[in-house]
């Protein structure tokens, strides 16, 4: 069945950086689009980035621009967060999700989320 | 800064029909936007219910269908049960791949 699986998830100290992974299966990962999403404790959902299908397009959140990269690897299934200087703001459970339909859309798929904790 | 707009909670009598909205801070949601509907319960992803506008995803209940509502998109509950009780997330898209999540709706069925 179509999957999502988020890991990578840690505790960090502020400013430094973290990776996190979403492995796919289940579907044609290389014809879907692919976001973060992220929901701090307590908060409500926060769209993150979004990366086109061949990984040559990538946007982002304002909160984010300049401090994290998705990325892509459609050889592995596998999509990116790179994240940089960190900091308590960016404490949360990340979400990958998938694209509606190809190019489209947000929520095909989710996966069940990584937690980021970011304190000193 | 675009802002999508939800009312913070809502009430629903068992049975009864609810109508959630989702708004631009600035000018009108139109089904170029995408409007998308989540329902999340504590603990557990998003489940997508309603996607571009009306678009009932897989295993989602007739109960649950969205529309456009004059200036806002709108998820309607009609017949709500009390597993409904959850939190409601809509987001839009809002150009050059930029998607905007509102706050949320948390309804209670009582």
């Amino acid at each position: 069945q179509v999957q999502l699986v988020e890991s990578g998830g840690d505790m960090v100290q502020p400013g430094r950086s973290l990776r996190l992974s979403c492995a796919a299966s289940g579907f044609t990962f290389s014809n879907y689009m692919m976001h973060w999403v992220r929901q701090a404790p307590g908060k409500g959902l926060e769209w993150v980035a979004l990366i086109s299908l061949e990984g040559t397009k990538q946007y982002y959140a304002d909160s984010v621009k300049g401090r994290f990269i998705i990325s892509r690897d459609n050889s592995k299934n596998t999509l990116y967060l790179q994240m940089y200087g960190l900091t308590a703001e960016d404490t949360a459970v990340y979400y990958c999700a998938r694209t509606i339909s190809s190019s489209t859309g947000l929520g095909g798929c989710w996966g069940q989320g990584t937690l980021v904790t970011v304190s000193s | 800064q675009t802002v999508v707009t939800q009312e913070p909670s809502f009430s629903v009598s068992p049975g009864g029909t609810v109508t959630l909205t989702c708004g631009l801070s600035s000018g009108s949601v139109s089904t170029s936007h995408h409007p998308t509907w989540y329902q999340q319960t504590p603990g557990q992803a998003p489940r997508t219910l309603i996607y571009s506008t009306n678009g009932r995803s897989s295993g989602v209940p007739e109960r649950f269908s969205g529309s456009i509502l004059g200036s806002k998109a709108a998820l309607t509950i009609t017949g709500a049960q009390a597993d409904d009780e959850s939190h409601y997330y809509c987001v839009l898209y809002v150009g050059s791949g930029i998607w905007v999540f509102g706050g949320g709706t948390k309804v209670t069925v009582l």
